[in-house]
């Protein structure tokens, strides 16, 4: 159980265009789900809170208005990278709470993310 | 949250124990332990959480000192695919985990 999904599993696209992830929790309700991004040779570093319903919460030096998170049901949340850039190139990874069953943390098998 | 300090390496024979150590001298009341493990190019496994008392599941072991200043991750019979970076993170339940550098844990044959 406490199995999470991600879609796509790597993506390549061209500079000044937007990419969307999605995130799924495919056998529980997550009503918490939280992005990361990981660099090369890095530790994970987390991005934005996102809750069910509401507006996500942002991570200092994140751009909010260029990392569009949206969760609007209690399985899937999603976050689109808004006019790519190649420093934007990383591999993004998210975790949902499964609030009902403990509230763990559950993460996904993350997104390599390559901007041309 | 509190901070964790993890060895930045550690190697281990196949079949042997693997015992990871983790500092967390700053851990208040309500924080638990947690340890996840990342193969490359995945996302983070879920291996255990305590929060004083020792816990035990089907991966591993976890033994939390009786201050809760330090604790140890136990790999009973590590393999070759238990390879992979442990990270150690504090944190109250069901708030965002910061993730720490980890141990990488290379084990041998």
């Amino acid at each position: 159980g406490a199995v999470v999904s991600q879609h796509p599993s790597w993506v390549i696209c061209k500079s000044g265009t937007s990419v969307k992830i999605e995130c799924r929790s495919l056998d529980f309700q997550a009503t918490t789900m939280f992005w990361y991004r990981q660099f090369p040779k890095q530790s994970l570093m987390l991005m934005a809170t996102s809750n069910e319903g509401s507006k996500a919460t942002y991570e200092q030096g994140v751009e909010k208005d260029k990392f569009l998170i949206n969760h609007a049901s209690l399985t899937l949340s999603t976050l689109t990278v808004t006019s790519a850039h190649p420093e934007d190139s990383s591999f993004y990874i998210c975790s949902a709470l499964t609030g009902d069953r403990g509230y763990e943390q559950y993460f996904g098998p993350g997104t390599r993310l390559t901007v041309t | 949250d509190a901070k964790t300090t993890q060895p930045p390496s550690m190697d281990c024979a196949e079949g042997r124990a693997a015992n990871l150590p983790c500092n967390h001298s700053t851990i208040s009341g309500n924080e638990y332990v947690y340890w996840y493990r990342q193969i490359h190019s995945q996302g983070p496994q879920y291996i255990i959480h305590g929060l004083k008392n020792n816990e035990t599941n089907e991966m591993a072991s976890l033994i939390i000192t009786e201050d809760r200043k330090s604790s140890t991750l136990i790999l009973p019979h590590a393999t070759l695919r238990d390879t992979a970076v442990y990270y150690c993170i504090v944190g109250r339940r069901g708030n965002k985990l910061v993730f720490g550098a980890g141990t990488i844990l290379r084990v041998k044959s």
